[in-house]
């Protein structure tokens, strides 16, 4: 049963062209969350998805950036006119239900980061 | 809104040594609480999930205690090694369903 994949695992962008991350949650998980994590800082939740709805989009800048986790295929996290202060790691993590009071735990992915030149 | 802190923010220990990592969090009305190690570069590994009706959970070295009421974890590391060289991230789930996370404590063992 492989594990979160997150794909790729180091992006190059200059600045203005677009990010795409991609995230496949481990097999039968159908609840995605992503987190950004900067350099000397913790994990900061950016949004949680379910297949085709997104539940939580309250850490994701309201501009440029976009997320969607359809019925087939990942669960792809966009940024569109990438500026400097976007690069950083991008990380997935998958759970089977979403997080409940009786369940709640969280599988993470290797990471994408992204730099942006 | 939740806060989580991890205390010490860096440690550096030689081989051998017991260890206590503290996790400390403001709204104590949470769900679980799970400790994760992550590598240099690397994605996080969960190391142990504690739900918040037990007091504590054990996997080989690794010991970790919850005390809801006073908004702490602490998680204890046995004869540490070289290789326990990480950092170590507390996550807090509580009523909003989205995990919060501290910054973690960067763990050095050396031999």
């Amino acid at each position: 049963n492989a594990g979160v994949m997150q794909n790729p695992r180091h992006l190059v962008r200059r600045r203005g062209q677009e990010a795409r991350l991609r995230c496949s949650p481990m097999k039968g998980h159908s609840h995605v969350y992503w987190y950004r994590q900067l350099p000397e800082e913790g994990l900061k939740f950016m949004v949680y998805l379910q297949k085709e709805n997104i539940i939580d989009e309250s850490g994701m800048p309201k501009e440029r950036f976009s997320a969607e986790f359809p019925k087939e295929g990942p669960s792809i996290l966009r940024i569109q006119q990438v500026v400097r202060g976007d690069s950083a790691a991008y990380f997935c993590a998958s759970s089977p239900n979403g997080l409940t009071a009786n369940t709640g735990e969280l599988f993470f992915g290797e990471g994408s980061r992204l730099t942006v030149l | 809104k939740q806060e989580v802190t991890q205390i010490p923010a860096a440690l550096s220990v030689p081989e051998g040594e017991n260890l206590v990592l503290n996790c400390s969090f403001t709204d104590s009305a949470i769900y679980n609480l799970q400790w994760f190690r992550q590598d240099p570069g690397k994605g996080l590994t969960s190391l142990l999930l504690i739900q918040s009706s037990q007091r504590e959970q054990t996997s080989g070295r690794l010991n970790a205690s919850l005390d809801k009421s006073s908004g702490r974890s602490t998680l204890y590391i046995a004869a540490s090694q070289p290789g326990d060289s990480a950092t170590y991230l507390c996550a807090v789930l509580g009523g909003s369903y989205i995990p919060t996370f501290g910054r973690g404590t960067s763990l050095i063992v050396h031999p």
